[in-house]
């Protein structure tokens, strides 16, 4: 079992770039999160999939996040045009079943926008 | 609106003292509540989930209380040790499949 993993840790880029993070959940696991937590906050809900189909999106979560998980297996968010509030850890976590129990977290992207 | 509120403020104790953290919600009727630990650039970690006819939920040092008339749950760590120190957050859900976090409190445990 290799936990939730995502891809890069870290993240440096210039405003007005995209960028795109990828997390990979726990293989049998078949919901899958992305939270974006700054500083001294807990984590933010952003979207949820349940297999492939994406269910739930944050009210917070302008046109320039896109999020998917093709085939119900690994996802990546997308950021377009960033700014420097996009400037986060972003979180992918995944869980199984179907109620929201125990969720298991990846260690993050960090990302950095200048 | 809906708020869950944990205290901001560091929690500093002695190593050996029991350390009580307080997570207090409004306007959310939670099937059950959980609480996570963070260690600094890390994910958060499961630590324990209580169901809302549960009033007492135990793991080796660690218990948590569930209050839903006062709205608050109370997690505690007996014993507690410099390995404990991290920030722990409460987590639960209003509805939907969205988990919502509080703030979070960090702990410090000092020799």
């Amino acid at each position: 079992d290799t936990g939730v993993s995502q891809d890069p840790r870290h993240k440096i880029t210039k405003r007005g770039q995209n960028v795109t993070f990828r997390c990979d959940p726990i293989s049998e696991h078949n919901r899958l999160y992305w939270y974006r937590q700054t500083l001294g906050q807990g984590p933010e809900f952003l979207t949820y999939f349940q297999n492939e189909a994406q269910l739930e999106k944050s009210r917070l979560l302008s046109d320039r996040f896109s999020a998917e998980r093709p085939k119900g297996s690994f996802s990546t968010l997308e950021i377009q045009r960033t700014e420097q509030g996009d400037s986060a850890m972003y979180l992918c976590a995944s869980s199984f079943g179907v109620n929201t129990g125990e969720l298991f977290f990846g260690e993050g992207s960090r990302l950095t926008v200048l | 609106s809906q708020k869950i509120e944990q205290n901001s403020e560091a929690l500093n104790i002695q190593e050996g003292k029991t350390a009580t953290l307080t997570c207090n919600y409004t306007n959310y009727s939670p099937a059950y509540l959980q609480w996570y630990r963070q260690d600094p650039g890390r994910g958060p970690v499961f630590l324990l989930l209580i169901r809302e006819n549960e009033k007492e939920k135990r793991k080796e040092r660690l218990k948590v209380t569930f209050d839903t008339t006062l709205k608050q749950s109370l997690f505690h760590i007996t014993a507690s040790q410099p390995a404990d120190s991290a920030t722990y957050l409460c987590a639960l859900t209003g509805g939907g499949n969205k988990l919502t976090f509080g703030t979070g409190t960090q702990l410090k445990v000092e020799l």
